[in-house]
């Protein structure tokens, strides 16, 4: 059984669209995060979420929207897609905040064209 | 929110051991010590954490000394399927994990 899963894994998109990464944790977890990584492959935290309330969001346009349906989900929406947000998009979950291990998902590789 | 500073990269040849030092000055009491592992096209994944002396289990042994400005990762006899990126993580209470640009490890034949 796959620990955080998300989808899609592949995301190819034009600018301007509107796309959602859905992400699923089996852990019970209480604690999910959304991460950026982009071609440098510098890693940023870019939400928390606890028992489906918002944690931490970082400088983060408001184009895109966290939503927790419940403490196994985090899904993220982007609208008005850029350039710029072509990267790797992590979801993980963690037991709870702070010294807890995170456990990552896959992965969701979007391209914006 | 203690910053992290370790090698942007090294290089090693299969079956030595490799240690990897990373510093962070600010760390405070309540923080953690902890590193990941990515693989290209994969998640990062959870290595080992400790809070201070030695830490080790199946995959790696930690070693943080007494004022816990730093600590040193040790990989024992490395393989090819060890080369990653090994991120150092300082984290504690509920402040933000902070991943900084980590070290690629490349084990050579």
């Amino acid at each position: 059984d796959t620990a955080v899963s998300q989808t899609p894994k592949y995301l190819v998109t034009q600018m301007g669209n509107d796309k959602s990464i859905k992400c699923e944790q089996n852990l019970g977890h209480d604690t999910m995060y959304w991460y950026k990584q982009d071609s440098k492959k510098f890693l940023k935290i870019m939400f928390s979420y606890n028992n489906k309330e918002l944690i931490i969001n970082e400088t983060v346009p408001n184009r895109f929207s966290p939503k927790s349906p419940d403490k196994a989900h985090l899904n993220l929406h982007i609208n008005s897609l850029e350039l710029g947000d072509s990267a790797v998009y992590f979801c993980a979950s963690s037991l709870a905040q702070g010294q807890e291990t995170q456990y990552f998902g896959p992965g969701t590789r979007l391209l914006v064209l | 929110l203690a910053k992290t500073t370790q090698p942007i990269s090294m290089d090693s040849y299969e079956g030595q051991e490799v240690n990897i030092t990373c510093s962070h000055n600010n760390i405070a009491t309540n923080d953690y010590i902890t590193w990941y592992q990515q693989f290209p096209s994969q998640g990062p994944r959870f290595i080992i954490q400790g809070y201070k002396t030695k830490v080790t289990n199946e995959v790696a042994s930690l070693f943080i000394p007494a004022d816990r400005k730093s600590s040193t990762l040790s990989l024992p006899r490395v393989s090819l399927s060890d080369t990653a990126v090994y991120y150092c993580l300082v984290v504690g209470g509920y402040q933000k994990v902070t991943f900084g640009t980590g070290t690629k490890l490349q084990v050579i034949p």
